[in-house]
C-alpha cells in the first residue's frame, strides 16, 4: 500500500524540549516537504528537500531543523527555539520531472505544548 | 510576489444546492493550479489540478474547476452538494521554475458547511 505516513498522530511537548516528527513515504518520490498549519492561516512551508542529502529553508524555518539521509524519510525537529510550536504539521512528497508537480500529503501530526 | 487569495473564509450551502468556491492567484508565468480538500484533523486530499490544455478540469467527487487567465481565477464548482462535502478547501499555485520548482503557495482556505 503506497503512501505517506506521519507519526505520532498527537504529540505533547513541555516547554524547552525538542521533539521530532516522523515522515516516511514509499512512493519513491524525490521531493519532500514540511508545512505548518494554524487556524485561518492556510499552510506555510517550513523546509523542503528536492533530493537526498539536500534541503532548503521555507518561509518559516526558524526554530525547526530537518535531515534527509534517506529518500523515504524526512524527519522534522521542533526545537526549543520555536516560540509558538503548537500547530498541525503536514508532510508531503512529490515526484520530480516536468508535469509531475503534484504534492501528496500525509495525515498530519498535531503538536501541543503544555 | 506570488500569492493565492480565497475571498470567502466560510460558506454555508444547503444540501443539493450548487457550489462555487473562488480562487484568485497572482503569478507571473503560466501557473500550475490545484484544489485540495481537508476534513477536520486529516491531511489534504487532491481534488483536481490544472497544468495546461483544456481550461475546464474535472476532478474527484464530482468537482470541476475552470481556469480563466484573463481573470487570474481558478474557481471550484459542484452542481449538487452532499453533506459529506463539508470540509475545508484549499487552492494552491505551483512554482514551476528555478530552485523552488514544485513548491506550492496556498490560499488560506474556505470552510464549507452543508445544511440538511
Amino acid at each position: 500500500d503506497g503512501g505517506i505516513t506521519q507519526s505520532p498522530k498527537y504529540l505533547f511537548r513541555k516547554e524547552g524540549q525538542n521533539v521530532t516528527l516522523s515522515c516516511e513515504q514509499n512512493l519513491n518520490h524525490d521531493a519532500m516537504y514540511w508545512y505548518r498549519q494554524d487556524p485561518g492561516q492556510g499552510l506555510r512551508l517550513i523546509y523542503y528537500s528536492q533530493i537526498v542529502n539536500d534541503f532548503q529553508k521555507g518561509d518559516i524555518a526558524e526554530g525547526y531543523s530537518v535531515s534527509r539521509e534517506k529518500k523515504e524519510s524526512f524527519p522534522l525537529t521542533v526545537t526549543s527555539a520555536q516560540k509558538n510550536p503548537t500547530a498541525f504539521y503536514l508532510c508531503a512528497s512529490k515526484e520530480s520531472g516536468y508535469g509531475r508537480d503534484t504534492q501528496y500529503f500525509g495525515p498530519g501530526t498535531r503538536l501541543t505544548v503544555l | 510576489a506570488q500569492s493565492v487569495t480565497q475571498p470567502d473564509i466560510h460558506i454555508t450551502v444547503s444540501e443539493g444546492a450548487s457550489l462555487e468556491l473562488r480562487c484568485n492567484y497572482s503569478y507571473g508565468a503560466t501557473p500550475y493550479l490545484f484544489w485540495y480538500v481537508q476534513s477536520p484533523g486529516q491531511g489534504l486530499q487532491l481534488l483536481l489540478k490544472y497544468f495546461s490544455g483544456d481550461t475546464l478540469v474535472q476532478g474527484i467527487k464530482g468537482f470541476e474547476a475552470e481556469f480563466k487567465r484573463s481573470q487570474s481565477s481558478f474557481n471550484l464548482r459542484k452542481p449538487s452538494v452532499h453533506w459529506s462535502d463539508a470540509a475545508e478547501y484549499f487552492c494552491a499555485v505551483g512554482v514551476n521554475y528555478g530552485g523552488s520548482q514544485g513548491n506550492l503557495i496556498f490560499g488560506k482556505g474556505t470552510k464549507l458547511s452543508v445544511k440538511p
